[in-house]
């Protein structure tokens, strides 16, 4: 199926640093998200993002939080500055659509581990 | 809240059993999304179905969106079916969120 992809794999930071993950998305989508999930917990929902704007982020969507995509490159979560909470897999995920017909379908890439220490 | 909860927590069959694993939500919806998620975490997406049946191999999605409910019927298990199974409801008004339920944890031993 569709492939999305996810730069870096696995990251390890000292709290209070900063952080960009990347994602390279399904090409022709035009829907993207972040998820994050704790090990052992439920995945929850972060942000999504259409047309250079977000357009519905979630508590968990802290301040120190952003997502861009400039110019069609990666999309991408920064996270500034770190805690240790923030320590959790980050998956990228993408749609063509949205609205209730299968283009909606969310493709996830393989995740980044992040590790605030 | 919304609210999605899924069923059993953790299945375990002998290869060759079926096995039908259950999802409950209490809020209106677009969609649900079904997916495997493999022990190393990526995960595959199985079934996107708002209402009805959906047929992929030996994997079969029912959603019935008056009773608040979606299914995910596994016949034939193999041993490579292991893994966690979720469900996740397609929830939005602006743009497309996914609300997860907890997952269920399948084991098929050979």
């Amino acid at each position: 199926g569709p492939k999305v992809l996810q730069i870096p794999s696995h990251q390890i930071i000292d709290m209070g640093q900063m952080v960009t993950l990347n994602c390279d998305p399904v090409s022709n989508h035009l829907y993207f998200y972040w998820y994050k999930q704790i090990l052992g917990q439920q995945m929850e929902f972060l942000v999504n993002f259409y047309n250079g704007k977000v357009m519905e982020k979630s508590k968990l969507f802290k301040d120190q939080f952003s997502v861009e995509r400039p110019d069609g490159s990666y999309f991408t979560l920064k996270i500034q500055p770190t805690a240790l909470e923030d320590s959790a897999v980050y998956f990228c995920a993408s749609s063509r659509d949205w609205g209730g017909a299968d283009q909606d379908t969310q493709y996830f890439g393989p995740g980044t581990r992040l590790l605030v220490l | 809240g919304q609210q999605v909860q899924q069923s059993p927590a953790s299945l375990v069959l002998q290869e060759g059993e079926n096995a039908e694993l259950q999802c409950n939500f209490s809020t209106s919806l677009n969609s649900m999304q079904w997916f495997y998620q493999r022990p190393g975490g990526s995960l595959v997406s199985l079934f996107y179905n708002p209402s009805g049946t959906k047929h992929s191999g030996r994997l079969t999605s029912t959603t019935v969106i008056k009773e608040r409910r979606s299914s995910l019927h596994i016949s034939s298990s193999q041993t490579t079916d292991s893994g966690t199974y979720l469900c996740a409801l397609v929830y939005g008004s602006s743009g497309n969120k996914l609300i997860f339920g907890i997952g269920t944890l399948l084991s098929v031993k050979p």
